[in-house]
C-alpha cells in the first residue's frame, strides 16, 4: 500500500500568517494516464470532510484562492497564504492513483 | 443542491450485521463512482470501499474484505454497504463520498460495535 506521510501533524498559526503542510508518498503518484491523483481535504470541527484541491493543484469550486496545492511525484504541499479563523480544522492528503486509496494521518491547524 | 444522506447506522453487537444506505440527490448519480470512507472516534480518515458508476469495478480495503459488500441502485440514486461479522474496530462514522468529478461527502452515519 502507498503510505502517505504528512508533516507537521500539528500546526499552530497566527491569524493572517501563511501555513504550509507537506505530504509525501511512499511511491510515485503519477498514473499510467499521466495524471497525478493527489487530493487535499479539510475537515472543520464537527463537520464532514470537504475537498479543497484535486490533481495536485486544481482548486475546487468555492475554495478561497488563499489555498494552493503544488508538488509532483512523491512530494506535495498545501499552502494557505493568509490563515483565517475559519481555516481551523484537520487537513488530509489522499492519493487516488494506486489501490487501495490511502490518506495521510492528518494535520491539525489551530490558531496561535 | 447536492446531497448525500447516509442512514442505517446504530449500535450492534460484535459478530452482527448492519446495512448502510446513502441516498444521493442534486447531481447525476449514475455517472459518478462512489466510495465509503470511515473515521473512528478521534482518528483519521480510512477508505473502505469503491464502486464504479455501473458497478463493474469494486474494491475493498483489506480490513473489510470478505465481510463488507458495496452495491448501488442507480434507479434509486442509492449506494449501500452491507457489513457482516462486525468487530469492535469497525466502530466509526461512515461517510459516502465521491471525488472523481466534484467532491461530495455526506454527513455520515455512526456505527458502534459493542457488547
Amino acid at each position: 500500500d502507498v503510505v502517505m506521510t504528512q508533516s507537521p501533524l500539528s500546526l499552530p498559526v497566527t491569524l493572517g500568517q501563511p501555513a504550509s503542510i507537506s505530504c509525501r508518498s511512499s511511491q510515485s503518484l503519477v498514473s499510467s494516464d499521466g495524471n497525478t491523483y493527489l487530493n487535499w481535504f479539510q475537515q472543520r470541527p464537527g463537520q464532514s470532510p470537504r475537498r479543497l484541491i484535486y490533481k495536485v493543484s486544481k482548486r475546487d469550486s468555492g475554495v478561497p484562492d488563499r489555498f494552493s496545492g503544488s508538488g509532483s511525484g512523491t512530494d506535495f504541499t498545501l499552502k494557505i497564504s493568509r490563515v483565517e479563523a475559519e481555516d481551523v480544522g484537520v487537513y488530509y492528503c489522499m492519493q487516488g492513483t494506486h489501490w487501495p486509496i490511502t490518506f495521510g494521518q492528518g494535520t491539525r491547524l489551530e490558531i496561535k | 443542491e447536492v446531497q448525500l444522506v447516509e442512514s442505517g447506522g446504530g449500535l450492534v453487537q460484535p459478530g452482527g450485521s448492519l446495512r448502510l444506505s446513502c441516498e444521493a440527490s442534486g447531481f447525476t448519480f449514475t455517472t459518478y463512482s462512489m466510495n465509503w470512507v470511515r473515521q473512528a472516534p478521534g482518528k483519521g480518515l480510512e477508505w473502505v470501499s469503491y464502486i464504479s458508476s455501473g458497478s463493474s469495478t469494486i474494491y475493498y480495503a483489506d480490513s473489510v474484505k470478505g465481510r463488507f459488500t458495496i452495491s448501488r441502485d442507480n434507479d434509486k440514486n442509492s449506494l449501500y454497504l452491507q457489513m457482516n461479522s462486525l468487530r469492535d474496530d469497525d466502530t466509526a462514522m461512515y461517510y459516502c463520498a465521491s471525488w472523481n468529478y466534484e467532491g461530495y461527502w455526506g454527513q455520515g452515519t455512526l456505527v458502534t460495535v459493542s457488547s
